[in-house]
């Protein structure tokens, strides 16, 4: 079974650009989560989506953070436009569904340097 | 205060040595897990526990739920252990996880 993909593994760039990151989740996971994991930090969530509805987005950056997961498969996460302290591990996880008993199967993550 | 706190922060063993790492929360929770994340990212979910230990090779993982505290257990320890091990809470009625800030473990041949 495939495991969770993500894309681009590194991404370098200065304040105030945009980046754009990509997961495509476990074949039939319904539920997809993105994580921001500063150094030194457990993952924080900062959304999650069941198909593409979102479920909670309480904890993500709406002035500057987006995700969208249109077809509920693949999804992508954008900032726009970053700031220094964006810098961190991107990671996407997925589950079948988001009950207490459905493992979270995680992608190898985005290391982000915001410059 | 964190809902989730762990300790060691940082554990350096020798090769063979038996490990323990711990997980207090706060929280009603209806899920624990322990996860383990290697250098360059990729995390990996070890456990989920809502009650008692599970074992899975040389690996143990119990929890308490009256304490609100859980452990996770390395027996022989091996070079290959090292990994940063992160504590995940699923708190009653809650749709996503709590995470502690992890324990960086490093065994030593």
């Amino acid at each position: 079974e495939a495991g969770v993909a993500q894309s681009p593994r590194y991404k370098i760039i200065e304040k105030r650009q945009s980046v754009a990151f990509w997961c495509n989740p476990i074949s039939g996971h319904a539920t997809l989560y993105w994580y921001q994991q500063i150094l030194g930090q457990g993952p924080k969530l900062l959304i999650q989506f069941q198909n593409n509805g979102v479920v909670d987005d309480s904890q993500l950056p709406k002035d500057r953070f987006s995700a969208e997961r249109l077809k509920g498969v693949d999804s992508t996460l954008k900032i726009q436009p970053a700031k220094l302290e964006d810098s961190a591990v991107y990671l996407c996880a997925s589950s079948l569904a988001a009950g207490p008993t459905d493992t979270q199967y995680f992608g190898p993550g985005t290391r982000l340097t915001v410059l | 205060k964190n809902e989730v706190e762990q300790s060691p922060q940082n554990l350096t063993a020798q090769e063979g040595e038996f490990i323990t790492i711990n997980c207090s929360y706060s929280v009603g929770i209806s899920a624990l897990h322990w996860l383990q994340q290697h250098p360059g990212g990729g995390i990996v979910s070890l456990f989920m526990l809502s009650s008692g230990k599970k074992k899975h090779g040389r690996l143990i993982a119990t929890i308490n739920i009256q304490e609100k505290h859980s452990s996770l257990h390395i027996t022989a320890s091996h070079p290959r252990d090292s990994a940063v091990y992160i504590c995940a809470v699923l708190g009653f009625g809650q749709g996503n996880l709590i995470f502690g800030k992890g324990t960086k473990l490093s065994v030593k041949p």
